[in-house]
């Protein structure tokens, strides 16, 4: 089956420490992209990668990386510089990016990300 | 900036009868593109219908229409004949791109229950 798998579903994590998200897919889907979920929120952009290699910052981008070293999978990692981590993290990705306007992108299953 | 305005936080309706979510906007944009997207209980993020600003034809998807009125700014979803499936969270979503740049707004959502 093709799709878009995000792990883990729930994640625990101290104050200060790194954590890295995890996104894979298997659509063969050029464009990759993060997003961040608050209570009663709608997503909004962290990053988005249009291919492999390459990467642009979202709306809200500051303490988050991210790389794209494999066409299938986009790391997110959450640094201690982000200050206030706890959200849901939804990924997804699209067959492309652009050029024939924005394709329908598909969404992974979310990581809900909590700092103690 | 682009702004994505859903004034009706809480709706509901009964089974198999017809609603209507309201979305507007707030756009300098000439292009763009209008989707409505929901979020059941899972969480995962579900395409429900696009729209693409040059169309001046309404989208339609089986059970799910929009009225879009491009100079109003307004980008309504109707549901007809409703199920209990779909009890969701309902986010308007706008988004224009250009050459390297990306722009995405969510609305705060309207969460619709499904009355049996």
């Amino acid at each position: 089956d093709g799709g878009i798998t995000q792990s883990p579903k729930y994640l625990f994590r101290k104050e200060g420490q790194n954590v890295t998200l995890s996104c894979e897919q298997n659509l063969n889907h050029d464009a990759m992209y993060w997003y961040r979920q608050d209570p009663g929120q709608g997503l909004r952009l962290i990053y988005y990668s249009q291919i492999v290699n390459d990467f642009q910052k979202g709306d809200i981008a500051e303490g988050y990386s991210v790389s794209r070293e494999k066409k299938e999978s986009f790391p997110l990692t959450v640094t201690s510089a982000q200050k206030n981590p706890t959200a849901f993290y939804l990924c997804a990705s699209s067959i492309v990016w652009g050029l024939v306007g924005w394709d329908t992108q598909y969404f992974g299953p979310g990581t809900r990300l909590t700092v103690l | 900036a682009q702004t994505v305005t859903q004034s009706q936080p809480e709706m509901s309706v009964q089974e198999a009868e017809t609603v209507t979510l309201s979305c507007t906007y707030d756009t300098s944009e000439n292009n763009y593109y209008l989707f409505w997207y929901k979020q059941p209980p899972s969480r995962q993020m579900i395409l429900v219908i696009r729209q693409e600003a040059y169309k001046q034809q309404n989208a339609t998807e089986n059970r799910f229409s929009v009225n879009f009125q491009k100079a109003a700014k307004s980008f309504s979803l109707k549901i007809s004949d409703s199920q209990l499936g779909d009890t969701a969270m309902y986010f308007c979503v706008y988004i224009t791109h250009g050459a390297g740049s990306y722009q995405l707004t969510f609305g705060k959502g309207t969460k619709l229950s499904v009355i049996p």
